[in-house]
């Protein structure tokens, strides 16, 4: 499968506890996101990558949360000190560059976060 | 800052019945509206992708159209089938290629 990977797909911690989600993008894709959503909401943009660099963050994106794509390749998203509010499913994202942004994002199956 | 709105937020249809969604948008200061079908348990897919007025995308029973002079796409499914529950998200792409999403409408076919 040459999707998009994520894991774990799942995931149970105690507050306070710091969690690490990993994803794989489609192999050619040089832009890689990670979105989050919670339940009543359509996906949020955390923050985007081309190739290694960290290009824009959201203001959704405290200081608890880092991500890195040290390569170019996979990346992984970490979250310190989570809090019951964490609890979301974390989508990753890849997709090719275009000249127009209009290219389509080809999403992962998401990592859910449970926050007791 | 892109806003994007989408109605209804649920809608609960019978097999055979034909539908319709609204994504509506207050400026049209973006590069492309996209249409995605995110079923249970799977990741979110791409159904069409329009960038100028006046488009229309069409995908088997699925087609849409996009107005961004009124600031408006409408999402029809002809002869809804319950494998087509689901929930539709309508996104923009912003100056960085990012989505900007809305909330949803969540589809359930009964058969």
């Amino acid at each position: 499968d040459t999707g998009v990977s994520q894991n774990p797909r799942h995931k149970i911690t105690k507050r306070g506890q710091n969690v690490t989600f990993r994803c794989d993008p489609i192999s050619e894709h040089n832009r890689l996101y990670w979105y989050r959503q919670t339940l009543g909401q359509g996906p949020e943009f955390l923050t985007y990558f081309q190739n290694e660099a960290q290009l824009e963050k959201s203001r959704l994106l405290s200081d608890r949360f880092s991500a890195e794509r040290p390569k170019g390749s996979f990346s992984t998203l970490e979250i310190q000190r989570t809090e019951q509010g964490d609890s979301a499913m974390y989508l990753c994202a890849s997709s090719l560059r275009r000249t127009k942004n209009t290219g389509e994002l080809f999403f992962g199956e998401g990592s859910r976060l449970t926050v007791l | 800052i892109l806003n994007v709105e989408q109605s209804p937020q649920s809608l609960h249809v019978q097999e055979g019945d034909s539908t319709n969604f609204t994504c509506s948008f207050p400026s049209s200061n973006f590069y492309a509206l996209h249409w995605y079908r995110w079923e249970t348990a799977k990741s979110p897919e791409a159904l069409f992708v329009m960038t100028l007025n006046g488009d229309e995308k069409k995908k088997g029973r699925i087609s849409a159209t996009l107005n961004t002079k009124e600031g408006y796409s409408y999402l029809y499914i002809k002869g809804s089938q319950p494998e087509d529950s689901a929930t539709y998200l309508c996104a923009l792409s912003g100056s960085q290629g990012n989505l900007i999403f809305g909330k949803g409408t969540k589809l359930s076919v009964k058969p």
